[in-house]
C-alpha cells in the first residue's frame, strides 16, 4: 500500500523569505510523485511532478522540489515567497492504479 | 479541451435525501477518479473506473455511496439517505493512465442539513 506524509499543516512565512513544505512517502513499488496547488473555492492545479531522470524538477510559479529515494521525500521549495502563494499544497503518489494524496500543508504568507 | 467539469457546484439537501452529482471527464482520459475531501484534510479515495469498469472501490465508502460511469464518459457519485457527515468536497478527476497524472474538477460542495 502507498501513504503521504505532510508534516507540518500549517506553515507561516514572512513574504520573500523562503519556504520548504515537506512531503514523505511509502510505496512497495516504484513511485511518481505530484505537488498539487488549491486556491480558495478552487480545484487542484498541479505544480510540478517527478517522473523520472533528474530528482530536481521545476513547476510554476517560481516552485520546484527534490525527489530524494533514500529519504522517501519530495519536499517542496521556493526561495522567495510572495503573498499571492498563500495556498493549500498537497503532496501525491502513484505507483499503482490511483493517485493517493497527503492531508495538505497550508501556506500562510504575511506581509 | 474544457478540462474536467463537475455538476452542481453546490448542493444542499435535507438529511435523508438523496442526491447524485456529475463528472465529465477529458475527452481521451480512460481512467475517471472520485475524491472527498473535508477542511483541512486531502483528497480521500472513493472509487475509480478504467474505460466503464469500476476498478476498485474504498473500503471506508458506505453502501449508501454508488458510482457508475456508462459507455466509459461521464461518471455519476450517488449518495442516499444522506447524513451530516457525508457533508464534504467531492472531487472527480480524470487521468490517461499510468503516471496517473490526476486533471481534477472544480468540485461539488455537498451540505447536508
Amino acid at each position: 500500500a502507498q501513504s503521504v506524509t505532510q508534516l507540518d499543516s500549517q506553515v507561516p512565512v514572512f513574504e520573500e523569505a523562503p519556504v520548504e513544505l515537506r512531503c514523505n512517502y511509502s510505496s512497495s513499488v516504484s513511485v511518481y510523485l505530484f505537488w498539487y496547488v488549491q486556491y480558495p473555492n478552487q480545484g487542484l492545479q498541479l505544480l510540478l511532478k517527478y517522473l523520472s531522470g533528474s530528482t530536481l524538477v521545476k513547476g510554476i510559479n517560481g516552485f520546484e522540489a527534490e525527489f530524494n529515494k533514500s529519504q522517501t521525500s519530495f519536499h517542496l521549495r521556493k526561495p522567495s515567497v510572495h503573498i499571492s502563494d498563500t495556498a493549500e499544497y498537497v503532496c501525491a503518489v502513484s505507483g499503482g492504479f490511483k493517485p493517493i494524496f497527503g492531508a495538505g500543508t497550508r501556506l500562510c504568507v504575511k506581509a | 479541451d474544457t478540462g474536467v467539469s463537475q455538476d452542481p457546484r453546490h448542493k444542499i439537501t435535507k438529511r435523508g435525501q438523496n442526491v447524485t452529482f456529475r463528472c465529465d471527464p477529458i475527452s481521451e482520459h480512460n481512467r475517471l477518479y472520485w475524491y472527498r475531501q473535508t477542511l483541512g484534510q486531502g483528497p480521500e479515495f472513493l472509487t475509480y473506473f478504467q474505460n466503464e469498469a469500476q476498478l476498485e472501490k474504498s473500503r471506508l465508502l458506505s453502501d449508501r455511496f454508488s458510482a457508475e460511469r456508462p459507455k466509459g464518459s461521464f461518471s455519476t457519485l450517488e449518495i442516499q439517505r444522506t447524513e451530516q457527515g457525508d457533508s464534504a468536497m467531492y472531487l472527480c478527476a480524470s487521468s490517461t493512465g499510468t503516471p496517473h497524472e490526476a486533471f481534477f474538477g472544480q468540485g461539488t460542495r455537498l451540505t447536508v442539513v
